[in-house]
């Protein structure tokens, strides 16, 4: 079975700094999909990035971008010139190409600091 | 705004009660699915339905059940509720195939006391 391990509850980051979540993730599949999705306090999950397994190349959206090391099966999300709006918990989640169910890790709270 | 509308936002209830959760999905999308979230935990997937069938099951309770209607719409019930219950659930719509993005409604908050 697939899982998703994200290693730290919380994070916190200076306004304006980088900060960058971990998630790790147990797949015998080759070909899936990654996930960063925001939950901020009004609970709304709203997807932040996403990363094809077969693309070599680091999704990138604006400030957000990813670390993508498949062999190694790792996916981090980078964000920089980190806003107050930013905090929120950041769930990393996996979806197998052939099957359209996400499965998530248990989340990072981050906290920006004025 | 996902355009996925799930009623109601807020829902108290007492052990033992039922209580029906409803979504509806947005514009054009087939599939559906609900997941719970326990306090402080991750998104747990419940089940899938696929343009009114049933397509991949989680760890649904027994006590639990879903179904999706011919406007695609679908109820999720809670049965013989326990303080255990007590969650956040969230329906998700998308379209078929490995696009891979869901796109999530604002959840129920189920208190069960």
């Amino acid at each position: 079975a697939q899982t998703v391990t994200q290693s730290q509850p919380e994070m916190s980051v200076q306004e304006a700094e980088t900060v960058t979540l971990s998630c790790t993730y147990d797949t015998s599949e080759s070909d899936y999909y990654l996930f960063w999705y925001k939950q901020p306090p009004s609970r709304q999950m709203i997807l932040v990035i996403r990363q094809e397994a077969y693309k070599q190349q680091n999704a990138t959206e604006n400030r957000f971008s990813v670390n993508f090391q498949k062999a190694a099966k790792s996916f981090s999300l980078k964000i920089s010139d980190s806003q107050l709006g930013d905090a929120a918990m950041y769930f990393c989640a996996y979806r197998w190409f052939g099957n359209e169910k996400l499965t998530f890790g248990t989340g990072t709270r981050l906290t920006i600091i004025p | 705004d996902s355009g996925v509308t799930q009623t109601p936002k807020h829902l108290i209830t007492a052990t033992g009660q039922r209580v029906t959760l409803r979504c509806s999905p947005r514009s054009g999308d087939l599939s559906v699915y609900w997941y719970q979230q326990s306090l402080d935990q991750g998104l747990q997937f419940l089940i899938q339905y696929y343009n009114g069938e049933e397509r991949a099951k989680g760890n649904i309770l027994e006590r639990f059940s879903a179904q999706q209607f011919p406007d695609l719409h679908s109820e999720l019930n809670l049965s013989s509720l326990e303080l255990g219950d007590s969650a956040l659930y969230f329906c998700a719509s998308s379209v078929e195939g490995p696009t891979g993005e869901l796109f999530f409604g604002e959840g129920s908050r189920l208190t069960v006391l």
